[in-house]
């Protein structure tokens, strides 16, 4: 039972660039959540894919976007990248129709903008 | 506000030390609350949750922690830490209907043999 992968590992950008990581959520899981942990913090909520739709979105500008494809596996986008950009983006999924309780992480994407 | 605070930042332990780290929330209403472990190298790990009924719940790896409404608090314990306990232990918090986790800063554990 495969559980939730990111894609890449690590990724270096410079500042304007844009970036794309992906995510597969563990089998059997329909929903996809981002969140960003920057060193030293918890990780925070950035937004939630449910249905190929953006259903809950935290406190992220909207150089922040997302996408959910009809396999359930997710993309997160961010244009004009700044250097607070930097940080671990983890992915994480659950099952909506089980009640909204339980999320597994992936390994996360590190990345650096310069 | 929505809010996690977890008061120690940085615990050092001798193996078979006992364990105590905070953990309070600010939520509205109806909570779940979790404890996540980040060994070194690896992805966030549910270590326990806590959605109702008996405030003690018990979790992986022989932690347990326990929901005091009246506190605000769920604080995480182990009695007898080993070296791979070393980890990073964040707190989180999620709401009834949603499941966006509102996470603390994190408390990082060192346990020296």
């Amino acid at each position: 039972d495969a559980g939730v992968t990111q894609s890449p590992t690590h990724l270096i950008k410079t500042r304007g660039q844009q970036v794309t990581l992906r995510c597969s959520p563990k089998s059997g899981h329909d929903t996809v959540s981002w969140y960003q942990q920057a060193l030293g913090q918890g990780p925070q909520f950035i937004f939630q894919y449910y249905e190929e739709e953006e259903r809950q979105r935290g406190n992220f500008p909207d150089r922040f976007s997302g996408h959910q494809f009809p396999n359930y596996s997710s993309e997160l986008n961010v244009n004009a990248l700044l250097l607070g950009d930097s940080a671990l983006y983890l992915c994480a999924s659950s099952l909506t129709a089980v009640g909204y309780y339980e999320q597994y992480f992936g390994p996360g994407t590190r990345l650096t903008v310069t | 506000a929505q809010s996690v605070s977890q008061h120690n930042h940085h615990v050092i332990l001798s193996e078979a030390a006992s364990l105590e780290l905070g953990c309070n929330y600010s939520y509205g209403g109806t909570v779940n609350l979790f404890w996540y472990v980040q060994y070194p190298g690896q992805h966030l790990q549910l270590l326990l949750k806590y959605f109702s009924g008996d405030p003690l719940v018990k979790g992986i790896k022989g932690f347990e922690a326990e929901f005091i409404k009246s506190k605000f608090s769920f604080n995480l314990r182990k009695p007898s830490v080993q070296w791979s306990d070393t980890a990073e232990y964040f707190c989180a918090v999620n709401g009834y209907n949603t499941d966006k986790l509102i996470f603390g800063t994190g408390t990082r554990l060192q346990v020296f043999p």
